[in-house]
């Protein structure tokens, strides 16, 4: 079956250094990967996917994923952290007709 | 636009109501679901809808009822429900399924807070 793994329940990060969220994944096949926001008391939004091709993935807000293969990771990351980048992040694997998320990490960003 | 709409933001009902969420999409997506998600916790799949039909049904009790009118929306009524059903109610859309794996894109609503008192 497929799943992923965040390891770290919560990230801190001082504002303007570069940030890290770990994903681990476990797939039968191609893995097809995302990364989820959720904003207090909001609905999930979609930061990017990996499908195939270019191994780093490019998203909204600034953020950026690498795919690794060889360590079945997909770290989503930041150059340079902003406070309002404090939230709730899902890496999530495509299932059948489903996504299947990691427990999530909280990030939050000192000013 | 990548907009799904759900009504109302918040319910309180009580455990021998009847009501229901209402989910609506305009991005001519064919699969549409309904998440439940607890505090500080990964939202967990309850029923998916593919091309107006119920593909999947994770097993949730019979107070809850999904209905699929038409391609853009989708309803989740609610009966009899306990406190422990208190929640945030996801829904989601995204392009229809294929086999093999799509990378469809899920998008998330707002939520509909749900208290069961």
């Amino acid at each position: 079956a497929q799943s992923v793994a965040q390891p770290e329940d919560q990230v801190n990060v001082a504002e303007g250094n570069p940030l890290t969220v770990k994903c681990t994944y476990s797939v039968s096949g191609n893995p097809y990967l995302f990364w989820y926001v959720q904003y207090p008391n909001r609905g999930l939004q979609f930061l990017l996917k990996y499908i195939t091709g270019d191994n780093l993935v490019k998203g909204s807000y600034g953020f950026e994923a690498e795919f690794n293969k060889s360590q079945t990771s997909f770290h989503l990351k930041k150059p340079s952290a902003l406070v309002s980048d404090s939230a709730l992040y899902f890496c999530a694997v495509e299932g059948a007709q489903k996504l299947v998320f990691g427990q999530g990490t909280r990030l939050t960003i000192n000013p | 636009d990548t907009e799904v709409t759900q009504t109302p933001k918040h319910l309180v009902m009580g455990m021998t109501n009847k009501k229901s969420l209402k989910c609506e999409q305009h991005m001519g997506h064919r699969a549409m679901y309904w998440y439940k998600q607890k505090a500080k916790k990964p939202p967990e799949l309850m029923f998916v809808y593919s091309y107006e039909k119920l593909s999947i049904n994770e097993s949730v009790p019979s107070r809850f009822s999904p209905e699929c009118p038409n391609s853009s929306l989708l309803n989740l009524h609610l009966h009899a429900l306990q406190p422990e059903d208190s929640a945030l109610y996801l829904c989601a859309s995204s392009q229809g399924w294929r086999s093999g794996g799509s990378g469809n894109t899920i998008y998330f609503g707002e939520g509909s807070w749900l208290t069961v008192v």
